[in-house]
């Protein structure tokens, strides 16, 4: 149990285009998800935390109008890199939980973003 | 949020057993510890979660002592393909910050 799944796995695209990174809770309701990235050698940084049905929450840093994240039901959320630059190429990371106190976070295989 | 401390690296040798300790003073009362695995390229894998004494799932243990100040992850009997960069999180259900991890390099 406790599988989230990402999609695309890897996208390229060209400078000034949009992406587009679902992730999906698939055999549990997410109340809760949230989004890293991860560049070469280093560990994951915290984007946003996101609840269902409610704005993100962005950590200190990260640009709410580049990286809008929607998180419209509770198996799915989307960020969405507005603009893509070739600096925003990483990994980028989702997590889910059901927002128990003592829930764990599940996370997802990941999406390798390359802007040309 | 409680600020975790791991070793940078660590190597071992296939089928010994490798205990990885984290340090984490100022853990709050509703915190759970939990530890991750992570692969070059994949998501973190979800390992063990524990709050106090001792936990033991089919892959690992994890030991923390009375005052919660530190937990041991206990992985019995490595392989090779244990390599990985294991973590260590604190937290209670909300938003969690990764530390550097810890490094593992199993050897044959």
């Amino acid at each position: 149990g406790a599988v989230v799944s990402q999609h695309p796995s890897r996208v390229i695209c060209k400078s000034g285009t949009s992406v587009k990174i679902e992730c999906r809770s698939l055999d549990f309701q997410a109340t809760t998800m949230f989004w890293y990235r991860q560049f070469p050698k280093q560990s994951l940084m915290l984007m946003a935390t996101s609840n269902e049905g409610s704005k993100a929450t962005y950590e200190q840093g990260v640009e709410k109008d580049k990286f809008l994240i929607n998180h419209a039901s509770l198996t799915l959320s989307t960020l969405t890199v507005t603009s893509a630059h070739p600096e925003d190429s990483s990994f980028y990371i989702c997590s889910a939980s059901s927002g128990q106190l003592t829930d764990t976070q599940y996370f997802g295989p990941g999406t390798r973003l390359t802007v040309l | 949020l409680a600020k975790t401390t791991q070793p940078i690296s660590m190597d071992s040798y296939e089928g010994q057993e490798v205990n990885i300790t984290c340090s984490h003073n100022n853990i709050a009362t509703n915190d759970y510890i939990t530890w991750y695995q992570q692969f070059p390229s994949q998501g973190p894998r979800f390992i063990i979660q524990g709050y106090k004494t001792k936990v033991t799932n089919e892959v690992a243990s994890l030991f923390i002592p009375a005052d919660r100040k530190s937990s041991t992850l206990s992985l019995p009997r490595v392989s090779l393909s244990d390599t990985a960069v294991y973590y260590c999180l604190v937290g209670g259900g909300d938003k969690i910050i990764f530390g550097k991890g810890t490094r593992l390099h199993i050897l044959p």
